[in-house]
């Protein structure tokens, strides 16, 4: 059982550019979501879904876009990169049970950005 | 809101010793849930122990067990008889009811000297 997939683990982009980091889950979960962990700062929300086709801000929303096209994957995309965006990505995803709050998330391995 | 709170940067602590995580959370909403995660120097998050606010008991798994005082919002994480490979930055997190969102704290980090 893979869990959460997260792809790449490393990543050096220029500023400006774009790309997406992967993330895929083989729990069935519905609630899936991506965080950014910097010094100092703990670990902050991006983006969040409840379910495929469903998508939310979190926190930290601005320069980052999501989708949710099938249960399993939810991507998140930078639009165009900035030095303020290097940081430890992480995916994580938990069953969206009507108790939600008894859930724990389940966490991919993280992507290490750096944005030059 | 909600909020957590990791008071102690970092920890130094004599293996086989007993140590206590402190955590204090604040949510107006009555029902929630309090974990704590364990980050090794690898890098990935390892989901250690839940505690919800309905539950009587304090939680235990294995090692680990969960000081909860409700009354004074408090949910410490008490690793006993530590080992080596207990070295690891250490966070506290809570998600209420009415919340999608887990909130971490700042985390701790814990130093397990031989």
């Amino acid at each position: 059982n893979a869990g959460v997939t997260q792809t790449p683990k490393f990543q050096v982009l220029k500023t400006g550019q774009s790309m997406t980091l992967q993330c895929a889950q083989d729990m069935n979960h519905e609630y899936m979501s991506w965080y950014r962990q910097d010094p100092g700062m703990g670990l902050r929300l991006i983006h969040y879904s409840v379910g495929a086709g469903i998508t939310d801000q979190g926190e930290v929303p601005n320069g980052y876009n999501v989708s949710r096209s099938t249960t399993e994957d939810f991507p998140l995309r930078l639009l165009s990169a900035a030095p303020s965006q290097t940081s430890v990505y992480f995916c994580a995803s938990r069953k969206a049970r009507a108790l939600s709050y008894n859930s724990p998330l389940h966490f991919g391995n993280g992507t290490r950005l750096t944005v030059t | 809101a909600q909020k957590i709170t990791q008071t102690q940067p970092g920890m130094f602590v004599q293996e086989k010793e007993a140590v206590t995580l402190d955590c204090t959370y604040d949510t107006s909403d009555p029902s929630y849930g309090l974990f704590w995660y364990k980050q090794p120097s690898s890098g990935e998050m390892i989901f250690l122990i839940y505690q919800g606010s309905y539950d009587q008991q304090n939680a235990t798994e294995g090692r680990y067990s969960l000081n909860f005082q409700k009354a004074r919002k408090s949910a410490n994480l008490v690793i006993s008889a530590s080992q080596l490979g207990d070295s690891a930055m250490y966070f506290c997190a809570m998600r209420d009811q009415g919340a999608q969102k887990l909130v971490f704290g700042q985390g701790t980090r814990l130093t397990i000297n031989p």
